[in-house]
């Protein structure tokens, strides 16, 4: 069985400039998970998918950031503009019934 | 706001002896807790899941413990072995909202 999928695993851009990230979770699986994941921390949830819906974006910078899941699959986080602050590891996780989370290998976004 | 405390410092082990692991948190219990083993340039991978009315869980050579009267849970591995290298995160989960709350992890070491 195909694990979380992520693209690109490495994204190096200047400030400024706008990025994006593209997540295809585990197949069958209804919620997912962005998380941003700084040096030393642990993953912080970004917003949460029930199918197409964003359930939770409490902690998603609407001025900058978005996201969206069509179709209820894949999804696709953008940055824009991105500030050097936004340097992190960007993680997708995926979930089916049960609690336990499968995550994707991040993208590592460096901005300049 | 639930705070959730791991050991800061890393943790260093001599080959076969059991690393313990340690989790605190403040404020309101969680309805499950879950540990998740980490290593560089990776998502994190799930373990184990203790729910609140558990004390305590076994998985091969892992054991979790969760003590809601102390606020702790206490993460063992037993024969440690050096492939057993890497950070360790838990996490709190609650009702069924399928949100979890990470703490920041504890680097673990296995030295031969």
């Amino acid at each position: 069985e195909a694990g979380v999928v992520q693209s690109p695993r490495y994204k190096i851009i200047e400030k400024k400039q706008p990025v994006a990230f593209w997540c295809n979770p585990i197949s069958g699986h209804n919620t997912l998970y962005w998380y941003l994941q700084n040096l030393g921390q642990g993953p912080e949830l970004l917003i949460r998918y029930e199918n197409e819906e964003a359930v939770d974006d409490s902690q998603l910078p609407k001025d900058r950031f978005s996201a969206e899941r069509l179709k209820g699959v894949d999804s696709t986080l953008k940055i824009q503009p991105a500030e050097l602050g936004d340097s992190a590891v960007y993680l997708c996780a995926s979930s089916g019934t049960g609690e336990e989370q499968f995550f994707g290998p991040g993208t590592r976004l460096t901005v300049l | 706001s639930q705070k959730i405390e791991q050991n800061s410092e890393a943790l260093n082990i001599q080959e076969g002896k059991t690393a313990t692991l340690t989790c605190n948190y403040t404020n309101y219990s969680p309805a499950y807790l879950q540990w998740y083993r980490q290593d560089p340039g990776r998502g994190p991978v799930f373990l184990l899941l203790i729910r609140e009315n558990e004390k305590e869980k076994r998985k091969e050579r892992l054991k979790v413990t969760f003590d809601t009267t102390l606020k702790q849970s206490l993460f063992h591995i037993t024969a440690s072995q050096p492939a057993d290298s890497a950070t360790y995160l838990c996490a709190l989960g609650y009702s069924s909202a399928s949100k979890i709350i990470f703490g920041s992890g504890t680097r673990l070491s296995i030295r031969p």
